[in-house]
């Protein structure tokens, strides 16, 4: 079974602060996905790679950023939180094609930024 | 603009009855369309996918339809347990392969 880990179920930050959430799957996908999912707004794509050290922009992209310095950890990065950014974060990788293949998903990340 | 929209908010029916969720959409030229389920505190789980060129899909109890016509998809759980109790988010994936999820309906099957 394809397992998508990341590292926190829970974290709460102070405004400002610079957060690291980590994204790991084992089985050798090649896309991976970062996105904020907020009620009655649905999942929303922050960033993707398709690529060791390959990314793509999303829907929402500003005040975040990524990294993917191998296949298997997609880490995504709020350089200084804020109190908007409180959200839960989901991460998906697929195998094929962006989102034409299946997307496995973990179990999210609850960020509360105080 | 571009939409997409599911049924109200949240869905309550009797066990043992057939769910229908629905999954309308605006303005997007869809090549796939994907139901997952999602459980509280959990990411979502794919369920089935179907083709622009099909008009139904089925897995065990589940069955979707998908209508470019009428732009609307529709997701049916038969013989409804509790355990099928879940969000279910559809998801639409375009001919250039952008994804766009839905916001979800929120199905409680009453015992």
């Amino acid at each position: 079974d394809v397992k998508v880990t990341q590292s926190s179920r829970y974290l709460v930050k102070r405004t400002g602060e610079k957060v690291f959430l980590e994204c790991v799957q084992d089985m050798d996908h090649e896309n991976m996905f970062w996105y904020r999912q907020d009620p009655g707004l649905g999942l929303r794509l922050i960033y993707f790679s398709y690529d060791v050290k390959m990314k793509e922009k999303g829907d929402i992209p500003e005040g975040y950023s990524v990294s993917r310095e191998k296949k298997e950890r997609f880490s995504l990065i709020l350089e200084s939180a804020s109190t908007n950014q409180t959200s839960m974060y989901l991460c998906a990788s697929s195998l094929w094609d962006r989102g034409r293949d299946t997307q496995y998903f973990g179990p999210g990340t609850r960020l509360t930024v105080l | 603009s571009q939409k997409i929209e599911q049924n109200s908010e949240a869905l309550n029916i009797q066990e043992g009855k057939t769910a229908t969720l629905t999954c309308n959409y605006t303005n997007y030229s869809p090549a796939y369309l994907q139901w997952y389920r999602q459980d509280p505190g959990r990411g979502p789980v794919f369920l089935l996918l179907i083709r622009e060129n099909e008009k139904e899909k089925r897995k065990e109890r589940l069955k979707v339809t998908f209508d470019t016509t009428l732009k609307q998809s529709l997701f049916h759980i038969t013989a409804s347990q509790p355990a099928d109790s879940a969000t279910y988010l559809c998801a639409l994936i375009t001919s250039y392969d952008k994804v766009i999820f839905g916001p979800g309906t929120s199905l409680s099957v009453i015992p």
